[in-house]
């Protein structure tokens, strides 16, 4: 089975400053990596995935993830955040190539930018 | 459609009532997920369906929840004897073979009163 860890539930940040939202896994199989990310009164929408390949994903908005294979991570970072980016981001993984097995979610990291 | 559909959008019902919610997937998406969103819980994992494999249904929360899926596509989740903790929003995503993307529905925000 596998599970992840989001470390913070909340992280407030000001406006232009750099932000990291840490996530954590675990899994006995290899793993596909994914951020979500849920803007106020909006669906979930995809902010970024690690498949294969480089360790380093870049997503949408300026986001990037790297995958730590040996720390079970894959963190979220952006050099320097909008006030649009606040929203709720949940980090996901599910077993690389099993089929009958369901995207399992962190339980979210709000992130509130202010000016 | 372009996206996943969920229907309602809103439900407000009695507690102890039926409900019944619906998702229109993806066309040609093989796998379906119904989650639960509720304050602080994150994403909930309640239920799976891929293809004509068995659902995986390791996240209903009790016996008075259950989902099927319909010629592979359109799926029902059904909430018996709602409780006021059911209150939640329940998402429905779809996704091809091999889960490497889903794709969510706005939601449906259930309200027991």
């Amino acid at each position: 089975a596998q599970s992840v860890t989001q470390l913070d539930s909340q992280v407030p940040v000001f406006e232009e400053a750099p932000v990291e939202l840490r996530c954590n896994y675990s899994s006995s199989v290899s793993v596909y990596l994914f951020w979500y990310v849920q803007y106020p009164n909006q669906g979930l929408q995809l902010l970024l995935k690690y498949l294969s390949g480089s360790t380093l994903v870049k997503g949408i908005n300026g986001f990037e993830a790297e995958f730590n294979k040996s720390q079970t991570s894959f963190h979220l970072r952006k050099p320097s955040v909008h006030i649009s980016d606040t929203a709720e981001y949940f980090c996901a993984v599910s077993p690389r190539n099993q089929a009958g097995t369901a995207l399992i979610f962190g339980k979210g990291t709000t992130l509130s930018v202010s000016s | 459609g372009a996206g996943v559909s969920q229907s309602p959008s809103n439900k407000v019902t009695e507690k102890g009532k039926d409900v019944e919610l619906r998702c229109d997937p993806i066309s040609g998406h093989t796998a379906l997920y119904w989650y639960r969103q509720s304050l602080g819980q994150g994403l909930e994992f309640l239920i799976y369906f891929q293809g004509n494999s068995a659902p995986d249904k390791s996240g209903l929360p009790s016996d008075r929840f259950s989902a099927e899926r319909t010629g592979g596509s359109v799926s029902t989740l059904t909430i018996q004897r709602t409780q006021q903790e059911d209150s939640a929003v329940y998402l429905c995503a779809s996704s091809s073979t091999g889960n490497t993307e889903a794709f969510f529905g706005q939601g449906t925000r259930l309200t027991v009163v």
